[in-house]
């Protein structure tokens, strides 16, 4: 199984500052036939299910605002949030669909410095 | 628009049976591959399984932790995805989410509970 590994845990970043937030694989999730990244990034607020925020390790989803970015490839991924809003203090996980299992992060909790 | 409403959820004892049911609509379900995902109270997202498309001939896979316990299918002409939850564990307790599997788990439900308890 490829484990995916978030870091931080948790983060706290002032309102208009960058955030990051970083995420391993134990193993390449690059397919070369079609030289993708089957990395995505999803965003949970609480008590609602998780939004697809970037697949591909760095398209956005449709709707997704541009703040929100993705970067990266193999094994080490990054989400970038530009300029932090108060709406977007929440829970959020990277993921591999390079094979199953499919498998999460553990999860970084961002909340407002 | 795409929806997913997940049912069937609630209150059963160890050792027992649950079906849960995902009804979709807005987009072409038997084009699509289907996933149910957990998540514990407090905790992280888990997978717990998949059914590929008619293309792929609906082949499933699951995670280690329900293999031989739980079975998922879906009913192409009725829009639906289901779970069979048999032998529950108390580790089982969790709310259960049907997703649209895509590039990545494009679309969600809202979820149901289910709470394995004597």
């Amino acid at each position: 199984d490829i484990v995916m590994t978030q870091s931080p845990d948790s983060l706290a970043v002032s309102l208009g500052e960058r955030a990051t937030i970083n995420c391993k694989s134990s193993q390449s999730v690059l397919y070369n036939s079609n030289n993708e990244n089957y990395l995505a990034w999803y965003q949970q607020k609480p008590g609602q299910p998780p939004k697809l925020l970037i697949y591909w390790a760095s398209t956005r989803e449709s709707g997704v605002p541009d703040r929100f970015s993705g970067s990266g490839s193999g094994t080490d991924f990054t989400l970038t949030i530009s300029s932090l809003q108060a709406e977007d203090v929440a829970v959020y996980y990277c993921q591999q669909y390079y094979n199953t299992p499919i498998t999460f992060g553990q999860g970084t909790r961002l909340e407002i410095k | 628009e795409v929806q997913l409403v997940e049912s069937g959820g609630g209150l059963v004892q160890p050792g027992g049976s649950l079906r849960l049911s995902c009804a979709a609509s807005g987009f072409t379900f038997s084009d699509h591959y289907m996933d149910w995902v957990r998540q514990a109270p407090g905790k992280g997202l888990e997978w717990v399984g998949r059914t590929r498309n008619k293309a792929n001939s609906y082949n499933t896979d699951y995670a280690a932790s329900v293999r031989g316990r739980f079975s998922i299918s879906r009913d192409d002409s009725k829009k639906s995805l289901y779970l069979q939850m048999n032998s529950l564990k108390t580790e089982d307790t969790a709310v259960y989410y049907c997703a649209r599997g895509n590039y990545g788990l494009d679309y969600w439900g809202q979820g149901t509970l289910v709470t394995v308890s004597s």
